[in-house]
C-alpha cells in the first residue's frame, strides 16, 4: 500500500530532551515536507526537501532541523523541545514533476505534548 | 496578509445541505488548485484539484475556481454526516523556486447533522 508512515503517533515529553519523530514513503516521491497544525493557525510548513541532500526552511523552521540521507525517509529532529513545540505534526510527500495532479500525500500525523 | 484565506468556521448544516466552502487569494502565480478533507486524528486527503480557471466535478462535489477574482469554492451537494471533517484548501505554482510548495488555508470545520 501506498502511503507515508510517521512514528510515534503520540509522544510527550520533557523540556529539553532530544527527539527525533521519523517519516518514511514507499511512493519513490522526490519531494517532501514537514508541517505543524496548531488551532487557528492551519498547516504551516516547518521544513521541506526536494530531493536526497536538499532540504530547505519553511515558514517556521526554529528549533528544528531535519536531513534527506535516503529518499523515502526524512527524519524531524526536535535537539532541544519547548513546550511552544507542542502541536501535530504531519509529514507529506509527493512527486514534484506531477505534484498538480496527485498533491501531497499525508501521514497519519505526531502528536507531540512537550511539558 | 497570508497568502489564502479559508474562514475557519465552525459551519453547521443538516443532512442533505448544499454546502458551500471558499478561501481567496493573493498570489495571482497561482495555477494548482486544491482540496483536502481532514477528519479527526486523521491526516489530509486529497479530496480535488484544478487546473487555472474552471469547474470540474466529482459526484457530489464540484471545485471551482476564479481567478480573476482570486476566488476558489467547494461545493457539495446533498451532504451527508460522514462528509463531517475540516477542509482545506490548498494552491501551488507551476514553475520557480516556489514549485512543490502547497500553501493552504486555514481549514472550515464542517459538522452536517442528520
Amino acid at each position: 500500500e501506498a502511503q507515508v508512515t510517521q512514528n510515534p503517533r503520540y509522544l510527550i515529553t520533557v523540556t529539553g530532551k532530544k527527539l527525533t519523530v521519523t517519516c518514511s514513503q514507499n511512493m519513490n516521491h522526490e519531494y517532501m515536507s514537514w508541517y505543524r497544525q496548531d488551532p487557528g493557525l492551519g498547516l504551516r510548513q516547518i521544513y521541506y526537501s526536494m530531493n536526497v541532500e536538499v532540504t530547505d526552511k519553511g515558514d517556521v523552521p526554529e528549533g528544528y532541523k531535519v536531513s534527506r540521507k535516503e529518499k523515502r525517509n526524512f527524519p524531524l529532529i526536535l535537539e532541544s523541545p519547548s513546550p511552544n513545540q507542542t502541536s501535530l505534526y504531519f509529514c507529506a510527500s509527493s512527486f514534484t514533476v506531477t505534484q498538480g495532479l496527485y498533491g501531497y500525500t499525508f501521514g497519519s500525523g505526531t502528536r507531540l505534548t512537550v511539558v | 496578509q497570508k497568502e489564502v484565506e479559508q474562514d475557519p468556521g465552525p459551519l453547521s448544516v443538516p443532512e442533505g445541505a448544499i454546502v458551500s466552502l471558499n478561501c481567496t487569494y493573493s498570489n495571482s502565480a497561482f495555477q494548482y488548485f486544491m482540496w483536502y478533507r481532514q477528519y479527526s486524528r486523521k491526516g489530509p486527503e486529497l479530496l480535488m484539484y484544478t487546473y487555472s480557471s474552471g469547474n470540474k466535478e466529482d459526484g457530489r462535489f464540484t471545485a471551482q475556481v476564479d481567478k480573476s477574482s482570486k476566488y476558489i469554492s467547494l461545493f457539495i451537494r446533498d451532504s451527508q454526516p460522514s462528509d463531517s471533517a475540516t477542509y482545506l484548501c490548498a494552491m501551488r505554482v507551476d514553475r520557480g523556486s516556489t514549485l512543490g510548495r502547497l500553501y493552504f488555508g486555514r481549514g472550515t470545520q464542517l459538522t452536517v447533522w442528520p
